[in-house]
């Protein structure tokens, strides 16, 4: 399953929304009805981090200004208001099967 | 607090061999599956391989299959991966994650970096 996110570049000013799309080739419905889709967000000179599971629910800590939508093939993260500490890489991926693929990224800077 | 620690990376001729570890804590490590992922400089995440909570399944990418392995010491909470064969594209951090139930890759390590170089 490819995954692709757009844009792959998002300069954003702090206080301001901001939205990052990813697509799937393929439904990432699973025949349980569970969609498997994740958003991850790498800080500079970090790991990654869990930020969204299953679409649209926020990991332990992640705050609210994170939001995830979107169903089959189209999905999206949302910041409701962007700040400084939101910098850094925004992988999306799918795991409804293996191999578990993430799309190439989007780099979010200030 | 839940911990991973990775070890293990360094540098490795073509053809040749490393053997990554990592060291869980802060969880019952027996009751998690985990994966390993890396990360190439300068590029995106890239699954690697998956365990099961008691090493009876397991699963690799294409890029890795018959050259690497996963494996698990549930006694010793460690997971480790085998990298054989090691091809200059293999140089990356490699990550140790685990997944809990249906939250794909809820923690992860600090990474081991891979240097495959002659």
């Amino acid at each position: 399953i490819v995954m692709t996110q757009t844009p792959l570049s998002l300069s954003v000013t702090p206080g301001q929304p901001a939205s990052i799309s990813c697509k799937s080739s393929q439904s990432l419905r699973h025949r349980d009805g569970k969609t498997y889709f994740y958003w991850y967000q790498q800080k500079p000179g970090q790991s990654p981090q869990l930020l969204i599971y299953e679409v649209s629910n926020r990991f332990s800590g992640v705050p609210d200004r994170f939001s995830g939508s979107g169903s089959g093939t189209d999905f999206t993260l949302k910041f409701s208001r962007v700040e400084a500490e939101d910098v850094g890489l925004y992988f999306c991926m799918q795991a409804v099967d293996y191999p578990f693929t993430f799309g190439p990224g989007t780099k979010v800077d200030i | 607090e839940v911990q991973l620690v990775e070890s293990g990376g360094g540098l490795a001729q073509p053809g040749g061999s490393l053997r990554l570890s990592c060291v869980c804590s802060g969880f019952m490590f027996s009751g998690y599956e985990m994966n390993w992922v890396r990360q190439a400089p300068g590029k995106g995440l890239e699954w690697l391989s998956y365990i099961n909570t008691r090493a009876t399944t397991t699963y690799y990418a294409d890029s890795v299959r018959g050259r690497f392995t996963i494996s698990r010491d549930n006694a010793e909470n460690s997971v480790f991966l085998q990298m054989n064969s090691l091809r200059a594209e293999d140089a990356a951090v490699y990550y140790c994650v685990r997944t809990s139930g249906p939250i794909i890759f809820d923690y992860w390590g600090q990474g081991t970096v891979v240097t495959v170089s002659s």
